[in-house]
């Protein structure tokens, strides 16, 4: 299996911008996640799916922040406009949520460090 | 979602066995312990899961006494490559698997 893969890996924009980030979660996953990474804030949940449907998007910062899930395979998180203080480690995972009392293993794509001058 | 305390760092040379400590006083009931390891530059990857007594995998142990207030983390005679940050996390399927990643211990080994 190929892993979560996200793209871009590197993404240096200009304040204003708009920024969308991509996710490819691992097949047959049926939860997805997207959390942001900053030295201030340590790692932070911002949304995530369970069967393409977003279930609790309470650590959006703002409503500059959108996320979709158009089927399972895909996901985007946009950030419009973008601004400096969004530059951060934007990571992606996935998990395969069965139902029971356990909480199963997210598996996180390698990130998409973003830079916003 | 409960909250987690552990040290903010370790140090600890090759062939030392680390043991790492969480405090989760507010565990809930269906809550499970779970520690994910993170190296720069790489997203977080799942060490170990538990939800009471011992858990042993190739990779490392989990002790949960039984009010499951703590966890101990146990890793065997670390490496060079075990250097990263080791974090500690409690949740379950009541909140939509939903994890809170905390500061995290960061792991420095050295020869």
């Amino acid at each position: 299996d190929a892993g979560v893969i996200q793209s871009p890996r590197h993404e240096v924009t200009e304040m204003g911008q708009e920024v969308t980030l991509r996710c490819k979660p691992i097949s047959g996953h049926n939860s997805l996640f997207w959390y942001r990474q900053t030295m201030m804030r340590g790692l932070e949940l911002l949304i995530y799916f369970n069967n393409n449907v977003p279930i609790d998007d309470s650590g959006m910062p703002e409503d500059r922040f959108s996320a979709k899930m158009p089927n399972a395979s895909f996901s985007t998180l946009k950030i419009q406009p973008s601004e400096p203080r969004d530059s951060a480690v934007y990571f992606c995972a996935s998990s395969s949520l069965s139902g029971t009392t356990s909480t199963d293993t997210q598996y996180f794509g390698p990130g998409t460090r973003l830079t916003v001058l | 979602l409960a909250k987690t305390t552990q040290p903010i760092s370790m140090d600890s040379y090759e062939g030392q066995e680390v043991n790492i400590t969480c405090s989760h006083n507010n565990i809930a009931t269906n809550d499970y312990i779970t520690w994910y390891q993170q190296f720069p530059s790489q997203g977080p990857r799942f060490i170990i899961q538990g939800y009471k007594t011992k858990v042993t995998n190739e990779v490392a142990s989990l002790f949960i006494p039984a009010d499951r207030k703590s966890s101990t983390l146990s890793l065997p005679r670390v490496s060079l490559s075990d250097t990263a940050v080791y974090y500690c996390l409690v949740g379950g399927t009541g909140g939509g698997n939903k994890l809170t990643f905390g500061t995290g211990t960061q792991l420095k080994v050295e020869l």
